[in-house]
């Protein structure tokens, strides 16, 4: 059974960067499958983020592309999230799934990591 | 704004048939498939539909359908443990990423 699971500091201070571990168990990273990360600011609706393509270049939300940055290691079967510049905006629970290529649909979410960005 | 449409709010009695719609246009819906998750009280997403498919483990008083740039979810016979938010999902080839609807809030009576 496919388990994720994020990791990271539950407090970024305003301008600092934010970095998001997602641990894959039970699948490879490399299994053809593509994986996600999303978030949901406090109360308001889920939003994603990039998605990372095993063997190509990750997708991004346009409007954050140029403070975000989703990467793999193979390794250790993880991916991760790095947001730059991080201000109040950024302030969200931040979630990781795997997303079925053929029609882009999420089919397991990890349970979630608050991000809180204060100083 | 989110790129797909779904009502703010949906209610219906226990035992009753519901329907939630997420509307979108050619570049999303008309040519992907929908996904619908469900979150109850902001806890993780579920994945309890995707087009007319049901995952494993999701009751079948859930069914998916789609219409054209139109995708409903619909829940037969409604039991209190299916009140949450609902949001449905897709890829658009015109944004390149995944889109999704601002949710649909079912508070079941």
């Amino acid at each position: 059974q496919l388990h994720l699971q994020e990791s990271g500091p539950g407090l970024v201070k305003p301008s600092e960067t934010l970095s998001l571990i997602c641990s894959v168990d039970g699948s490879s990273i490399n299994s053809g499958s593509y994986w996600g990360w999303f978030r949901q600011p406090p109360g308001k609706g889920l939003e994603w983020l990039g998605n990372l393509y095993p063997g190509g270049s990750p997708y991004y939300i346009s409007s954050l592309q140029s403070r975000v940055t989703i990467s793999g290691d193979t390794s250790k079967n993880q991916f991760s999230l790095r947001m730059i510049s991080v201000t109040a905006a950024d302030t969200a629970v931040y979630y990781c799934a795997r997303v079925q290529p053929a029609d882009y649909y999420m089919d397991v979410w990890g349970k979630g990591t608050t991000v809180t960005v204060s100083s | 704004q989110s790129a797909l449409t779904q009502e703010a709010s949906v209610s219906g009695t226990v035992g009753q048939k519901v329907t939630l719609s997420c509307t979108g246009n050619r570049s999303n819906i008309g040519n992907y498939e929908v996904g619908w998750y469900q979150q109850i009280s902001h806890g993780t997403p579920k994945t309890v539909m995707v087009g007319n498919s049901l995952p494993s483990g999701i009751p079948d008083r859930f069914s998916g359908s789609k219409s054209g740039t139109t995708a409903s979810l619909t829940i037969s016979g409604l039991q209190p443990e299916d009140e949450a938010t609902y949001y449905c999902s897709t890829w658009d080839y015109i944004v390149i990423g995944v889109v999704f609807g601002g949710g649909t809030k079912l508070t079941v009576l």
